[in-house]
């Protein structure tokens, strides 16, 4: 079946102007996650949601970031105000919930550049 | 709080030569631990996951690894290097907000490339 897609694939911005980051996630799965990574680095944790709240949002890094699921399936990342240092690959992923064995599948990630 | 320490950036290692990527985690109980492999262009893809049992994990495309309470260690293995497996690598270890799996979290990675 179909994997965790991701759009855009890039995307460049202004400083200033705001951004939308759509995750479609894996059919079935409750949980969604989404992550920052930033060059040299490895994925850093933003937000989570099992079904359509938000169980934990302790990574977003400021209150320029938010992030939905109204539906409890496509999840999109808000990001007001963009400043350069927002410039990352912003990642998603998946499960079929929130048991700790259940594994995340992710998908290929939208390279945001902000000028 | 948890964390996870990858001590090598980036290592070459020869074609049909083996190959040990390292992993250290901070964490007070169990972990769960898991190795993610990322290509250019390529999301992550899981490799092998620790949760408990035994300590020597077999994992996809021939590679393994081992849990080492005593050394908060998780190696990843490879016993012959092909030069597909170029590639960056993450370790992580779960973070866990009242007992249900929340955020993954990870190490800086580790770049492997591969000389024919």
């Amino acid at each position: 079946g179909a994997g965790v897609s991701q759009t855009p694939s890039n995307k460049v911005t202004e400083k200033g102007k705001y951004v939308e980051l759509r995750c479609d996630p894996i059919s079935g799965h409750t949980a969604l996650y989404w992550y920052r990574q930033s060059l040299g680095q490895g994925p850093e944790f933003l937000i989570y949601f099992q079904g359509t709240g938000a169980a934990d949002d302790s990574g977003l890094p400021n209150d320029r970031f938010f992030a939905v699921r109204p539906e409890g399936s496509v999840s999109t990342l808000k990001i007001q105000r963009t400043e350069r240092g927002d410039s990352a690959v912003y990642l998603c992923a998946s499960s079929r919930g929130l048991a700790n064995d259940n594994e995340q599948f992710f998908g290929p990630g939208t390279r945001l550049t902000v000028l | 709080a948890q964390s996870v320490t990858q001590p090598d950036i980036h290592i070459t290692v020869s074609e049909g030569a083996s190959l040990e990527l390292r992993c250290n985690y901070s964490y007070g109980a169990t972990p769960y631990l898991f190795w993610y492999v990322q290509s250019p262009g390529q999301g992550l893809q899981l490799l092998l996951k620790y949760f408990s049992g035994d300590t020597l994990v077999q994992g996809i495309k021939g590679f393994e690894a081992e849990f080492k309470r005593s050394q908060s260690s998780f190696n990843l293995r490879k016993p012959s290097v092909h030069w597909s497996d170029a590639a960056e690598y993450f370790c992580a270890v779960v973070g866990y907000y009242g007992g249900s799996q929340g955020n993954l979290i990870f190490g800086k990675g580790t770049k492997l490339s591969v000389k024919p």
